[in-house]
């Protein structure tokens, strides 16, 4: 299952709402997962299961879509939440992910 | 708190084997996945295969056959082996508990069926090259 994300650069100031998207290659349903890395570190999980929020992650941070389209929003952006964002789909093996996403500042 | 901590050879020869082992600390073993992810230099992650508590092990097949993972209970440790290594496998290596898809989605499957989902805790990564 391919999963493709746009864009792929993202500029941004704080403040800003800002959107992502994921689409596969395939129905899904629901079974997609949403990662924050930065540099030199690794991936966080931020949502499972298309929209909920893993314990932790601050409310800022949403998810919706089911199906084959998806979006990740962070509703006020933090200086702290510049990085790359990265999907997953978890709905058949080889899971896979994608090529991600990079936000940086404006 | 769930920790995982590996270790391995960082720098390799082309055509050795890669070898990594990563340990658990806090937390169950048992009813998770424990996963090797790897990503490239600059690039995206790459999901390399998992294990659960049992030793059933998936593989993603764009390695051709090229991994083994293993898992050790009696230390709460799970192993990665990837043979015949080139310049492409060079890359940071993360370790990765997969959460279980029956207990994430109430699906009340036998452990026989259960599957992974999404990863909640993961390594710090090590960087393994390799170079000639």
């Amino acid at each position: 299952i391919q999963l493709t994300q746009s864009p792929s650069f993202l500029s941004a100031s704080v403040g800003d709402r800002v959107t992502v998207t994921c689409r596969a290659s395939q129905d899904i349903s629901n079974y997609l997962a949403w990662f924050q890395q930065k540099p030199g570190k690794a991936p966080k999980l931020l949502i499972y299961a298309a929209s909920t929020l893993q314990t932790g992650v601050p409310s800022r941070f949403s998810g919706s879509g089911s199906g084959t389209e998806f979006t990740l929003t962070i509703s006020s952006l933090q200086p702290e939440d510049f990085a790359t964002y990265f999907c997953q789909q978890f709905n058949d093996y080889p899971f896979t992910f994608g090529p991600g996403t990079k936000v940086d500042l404006k | 708190q769930v920790q995982l901590q590996q270790w391995g050879a960082g720098l390799l020869k082309p055509s050795e084997a890669l070898s990594l082992t990563c340990a658990v600390y806090g937390g169950s073993f048992s009813g998770y996945f424990w996963t090797w992810i790897r990503q490239p230099p600059g690039r995206g992650l790459e999901w390399i295969g998992d294990t659960n508590h049992a030793g059933r092990t998936k593989y993603n097949a764009s390695l051709k056959g090229r991994v083994t993972i293993s898992v050790d209970t009696s230390k709460n440790q799970f192993s990665l082996n990837l043979d015949s290594v080139t310049a492409t496998d060079t890359g940071v290596f993360y370790c990765a508990r997969g959460m279980s898809l029956s207990s994430l989605y109430n699906l009340g499957l036998p452990p026989s069926l259960d599957v992974s989902s999404a990863f909640d805790f993961w390594s710090q990564g090590t960087l393994v090259t390799v170079s000639s």
